[in-house]
C-alpha cells in the first residue's frame, strides 16, 4: 500500500450523520483521488485533485465533499445526502498530471451505515 | 472516451498452469495501460504498465502483459500460477489527459490447488 494511509479501517455511521474519511500520503505526489468500490464491482471515481486548493468532481460526486488544503492530505466527507454510502472507499495518489504514472492506493476504509 | 473491458468475470486455473486475464481497451490516442491486483479487503497493488516500446511488459510477482495494438488488447499472463495469485485483477487505461484512469470491471482469478 506504499506511503498512503487511510483511517479508520472500519467506520460505522448512523443514518443522517456526516462522516469524514482520512487519506494521507508521504510520497510527495501532486494528484490524489477517491474511489468507491461496491461488492463485485469495479472502482468508481468520486473526486480528484491535481493540486492543492483545487479539486474536480468525478463520476459519482453527489453526496460527497472533499478538501485539499495540504499536499499530503485529501479527506473525504460522506454527507447525509449520500443515499447509499455503505461501500469500500479507496484513496490513491500519483505524480502530477502525466498519464505515464501509475496510481498508488491506500488500504481502504469500509463504511457501513447502521 | 476511453473505455476498458475485461470480458471474463471469473477465471479458474489449476496451480502450475499458465494463466491469462484478458483486457481490451478503446482510446483516442496512444494508450497508457496498467494492471492492478486486489486482495480481499485491501487496496489495489500496481503490477505493471505499458507506456511505449517493447510490447511484452514484465512486472511484479512474475506477471507479464502483452500489448497488441491491432487487437487493442493488453492481456495479463503468468507462466505458472500459484494459489496465492487468487485475487481480483483490474486493467486500467489513462484518460489521455493524465488526470485519471478508467478502470475495467475486474476479473476474479481463482487458482485451484
Amino acid at each position: 500500500d506504499g506511503g498512503i494511509t487511510q483511517s479508520p479501517k472500519y467506520l460505522f455511521r448512523k443514518e443522517g450523520q456526516n462522516v469524514t474519511l482520512s487519506c494521507e500520503q508521504n510520497l510527495n505526489h501532486d494528484a490524489m483521488y477517491w474511489y468507491r468500490q461496491d461488492p463485485g464491482q469495479g472502482l468508481r471515481l468520486i473526486y480528484y485533485s491535481q493540486i492543492v486548493n483545487d479539486f474536480q468532481k468525478g463520476d459519482i460526486a453527489e453526496g460527497y465533499s472533499v478538501s485539499r488544503e495540504k499536499k499530503e492530505s485529501f479527506p473525504l466527507t460522506v454527507t447525509s445526502a449520500q443515499k447509499n454510502p455503505t461501500a469500500f472507499y479507496l484513496c490513491a495518489s500519483k505524480w502530477s498530471a502525466s498519464g505515464r504514472n501509475e496510481q498508488f492506493f491506500g488500504p481502504g476504509t469500509r463504511l457501513t451505515v447502521l | 472516451a476511453q473505455s476498458v473491458a475485461q470480458p471474463e468475470d471469473q477465471v479458474n486455473v489449476a496451480e502450475g498452469n499458465p494463466l491469462t486475464v484478458k483486457c481490451t481497451y478503446s482510446v483516442s490516442g496512444n494508450p497508457y495501460l496498467f494492471w492492478y491486483v486486489q486482495y480481499p479487503n485491501r487496496g489495489l497493488q500496481f503490477l505493471l504498465k505499458y507506456i511505449t516500446g517493447d510490447n511484452l511488459v514484465k512486472g511484479s510477482y512474475g506477471f507479464e502483459a502483452e500489448f497488441n495494438k491491432s487487437q487493442t488488447s493488453f492481456h495479463l499472463k503468468k507462466p505458472s500460477a500459484l494459489v496465492s495469485d487468487s485475487a481480483l485483477y483490474f486493467c486500467a487505461v489513462d484518460d489521455n489527459y493524465g488526470q485519471n484512469f478508467v478502470f475495467g470491471p475486474g476479473t476474479r482469478l481463482s487458482v485451484l490447488p
